[in-house]
């Protein structure tokens, strides 16, 4: 079975300074990884996905992560963190089965912007 | 857009009535999911269906069903509200192909009195 681990429950920045969320999964074979965000009070919304074809992704809203199978890391980064950005991130890897894709989600990582 | 709208954002029930929880999403996907989030624990899956009439259970389904009668349209059923199922409930859909992500509904935040 999948599981990812979320290393931080909380992460603080300064607005302008970079974000590292980081992300860590297992898996016996190639996952889709991806990246949600949620806004108090609102749903997830997909901030980017990785499916094999490039090991840097590009997202929404200037988030990028970077798949690295040597460390079954799939950390997210933002150059210069914006007030909006305050939110829930979640981490989470797929796995495709007869029944169609199950999905495992980390606990999330509350993020906080300083102003 | 891919659109899945959820019944209720706030719903208050009492202590052993029969609760509904509604889904639906418009862009004809085949797999649909219901989760609980609560604080500190992420993410819970309750139960998914992959197809009209079939359900699997998930990773909570005690003191819950659910129901897809038709591809749109994914109910969670509560049957007797408890306090401890006070929670905030998620709708998702996906098309179910390799790589497919999901899609959110908006939550429906309900408090068991």
């Amino acid at each position: 079975a999948q599981s990812v681990t979320q290393l931080d429950s909380h992460v603080s920045v300064s607005e302008g300074t970079p974000v590292l969320l980081r992300c860590n999964y297992s898996s016996s074979y190639s996952p889709s990884l991806f990246w949600y965000v949620q806004h108090p009070n609102k749903g997830l919304q997909l901030l980017l996905k990785y499916t094999s074809a490039a090991t840097l992704v590009k997202g929404i809203n200037g988030f990028e992560a970077e798949f690295k199978k040597s460390e079954t890391s799939f950390h997210l980064t933002k150059p210069s963190a914006h007030m909006s950005d305050a939110a829930e991130y979640f981490c989470v890897v797929s796995d495709f089965l007869n029944t169609g894709n199950q999905f495992y989600f980390g606990t999330g990582t509350s993020l906080t912007v300083i102003p | 857009d891919v659109k899945v709208t959820q019944s209720s954002r706030y719903l208050v029930k009492r202590t052993g009535e029969k609760v509904f929880l509604e889904c639906v999403q418009d862009m004809d996907h085949e797999n649909m999911f219901w989760y609980r989030q609560d604080p500190g624990l992420g993410l819970r899956l309750i139960y998914f269906s992959y197809d009209v009439k079939m359900k699997e259970k998930g990773d909570i389904p005690e003191g819950y069903s659910v129901s897809r009668e038709k591809k749109e349209r994914f109910s969670l059923i509560l049957e007797s509200a408890s306090t401890n199922q006070t929670s905030m409930y998620l709708c998702a859909s996906s098309s179910g192909g390799t790589n497919a992500e999901q899609y959110f509904g908006p939550g429906t935040r309900l408090t068991v009195t």
